[in-house]
């Protein structure tokens, strides 16, 4: 069974870009969530979309948005690129997103704004 | 406010010896609490869940304890290997919600 994957592995933008990010889950797995992870403030949620509907949103400015297709792939689009975004964004993917579920991460996309 | 701590930050061990990582939090209500490890470039993988009622729980080498009293967690690794050598991440869930709280892991380098 194929794992998470995410798409691309690297990218390297420049502030004010907007960009894409994409992420297949585990066939089946129809929850899917994303997170930020930097050095310094560790991993944080972003939202969680579930059957196409963003069902949980972290604490991130709206120039973070995301979406989710019928066939559970998801994309994640941040907009007005910020050299604070640079973070490696990681996407896990679940059967249903219920408590108690165990997470199954990609490898995640590097970002780095210049 | 929802915090998880983790000691220490980073760790070097000699391969073949055992450590002992920690994890404190706040979170409340409390639902679980998981261990994940991430490979260099990698995602996190999950080690252990430990609920409400679980005081201890192995997987192979690693063994998670949970003092829900206390609010404390610790993963204990046993004869340490060089594949050891990774971020540890504490994950605590709170009851009734969906979101996640994580700490900011423990480096461990496991060294020949």
């Amino acid at each position: 069974k194929a794992g998470v994957t995410q798409t691309p592995r690297y990218l390297i933008k420049t502030r004010g870009q907007q960009v894409t990010l994409s992420c297949s889950p585990i066939s089946g797995h129809r929850s899917v969530s994303w997170y930020q992870q930097t050095p310094g403030q560790g991993l944080q949620f972003l939202f969680e979309y579930f059957s196409e509907t963003q069902r949980n949103k972290g604490n991130f400015p709206g120039r973070f948005s995301g979406r989710q297709f019928s066939n559970s792939r998801s994309e994640m689009n941040v907009s007005t690129l910020e050299l604070g975004d640079s973070a490696l964004y990681l996407c896990a993917s679940s059967l249903e997103g219920q408590v108690g579920e165990k997470l199954f991460f990609g490898s995640g996309t590097q970002l780095s704004v210049l | 406010k929802n915090q998880v701590e983790q000691s220490p930050q980073s760790l070097i061990i000699l391969e073949g010896k055992n450590c002992t990582l920690q994890c404190n939090y706040t979170v409340s209500p409390f639902s679980n609490l998981r261990w994940y490890k991430q490979d260099t470039g990698r995602g996190p993988v999950s080690l252990t869940i430990m609920t409400f009622s679980e005081n201890t729980k192995s997987n192979g080498r690693y063994t998670a304890t949970l003092d829900a009293d206390t609010k404390q967690s610790s993963l204990h690794i046993t004869a340490s290997q060089l594949s050891d050598s990774a971020s540890y991440i504490c994950v605590v869930r709170q009851s009734g919600y969906s979101t996640l709280t994580f700490g900011k892991g423990t480096m461990l380098l496991v060294s020949p």
